[in-house]
């Protein structure tokens, strides 16, 4: 079984911190993602990463940046933190498209219920 | 743009009972895929089925099935003798051509009656 693990599941830290959020997937998957998700607005792409160092903005960029030095690790980082990015974080990661394996699903992991106070 | 509706907000049903969750796209692409999801409150994201443009059966797994209806562009999970653990939110998602990329509704929460 894909296993994807993010750091914590709870995490409060106050605004202007620099705060990581760290996602490790065991099954060698080049594609690697990050969303965050509020309620009524669904799951908004921050970042992915289709390789290592590789990384192309999401839909929601601003004020996050990401890490990717290796394959099983994807990093995302807040430079400083503000009470706007209160949410649920969640990781995902999947092998690359191609024709034999357009049915590969994403796999998430648990999701980080972050609180900047 | 590419766009996924699910047009139902809030769904419930009777333990035991049939259910259907809508999910509309509107893609242009001639290959894609589509997804649904399973998040139950602890917040985890479920992979639950897929159905790919070219398949020309509806897919199914366990007591999930699609109804896909390509001319119309729906793909309308079926869940079959609803329990209790299927209270949950459930997202549809589609994957269009060369993008890798998820196009994400905004969800569909089920409430399985006892």
């Amino acid at each position: 079984d894909v296993k994807v693990t993010q750091s914590s599941r709870y995490l409060v830290k106050r605004t202007g911190e620099k705060v990581f959020l760290e996602c490790v997937q065991d099954m060698d998957h080049e594609n690697m993602f990050w969303y965050r998700q509020d309620p009524g607005l669904g799951l908004r792409l921050i970042y992915f990463s289709y390789d290592v160092k590789m990384k192309e903005k999401g839909d929601i960029p601003e004020g996050y940046s990401v890490s990717r030095e290796k394959k099983e690790r994807f990093s995302l980082i807040l430079e400083s933190a503000s009470t706007n990015q209160t949410s649920m974080y969640l990781c995902a990661s999947r092998i690359p498209r191609t024709v034999l394996s357009s049915n590969q699903p994403q796999h998430f992991g648990d999701g980080t219920r972050l609180s900047i106070l | 743009a590419q766009k996924i509706t699910q047009t139902q907000p809030g769904m419930f049903v009777q333990e035991k009972e049939a259910v259907t969750l809508d999910c509309t796209y509107d893609t242009s692409d001639q290959s894609y895929g589509l997804f649904w999801y399973k998040q139950p409150s602890s917040g985890e994201m479920i992979f639950l089925i897929y159905q790919g443009s070219y398949d020309e059966q509806n897919a199914t797994e366990g007591r999930y099935s699609l109804n896909f209806q390509k001319a119309r562009k729906s793909a309308n999970l079926v869940i079959s003798a609803s329990q209790l653990g299927d209270s949950a939110m459930y997202f549809c998602a589609e994957n269009a051509g060369n993008n890798r990329k998820l196009i994400w509704g905004l969800g569909t929460s089920l409430a399985v009656n006892p």
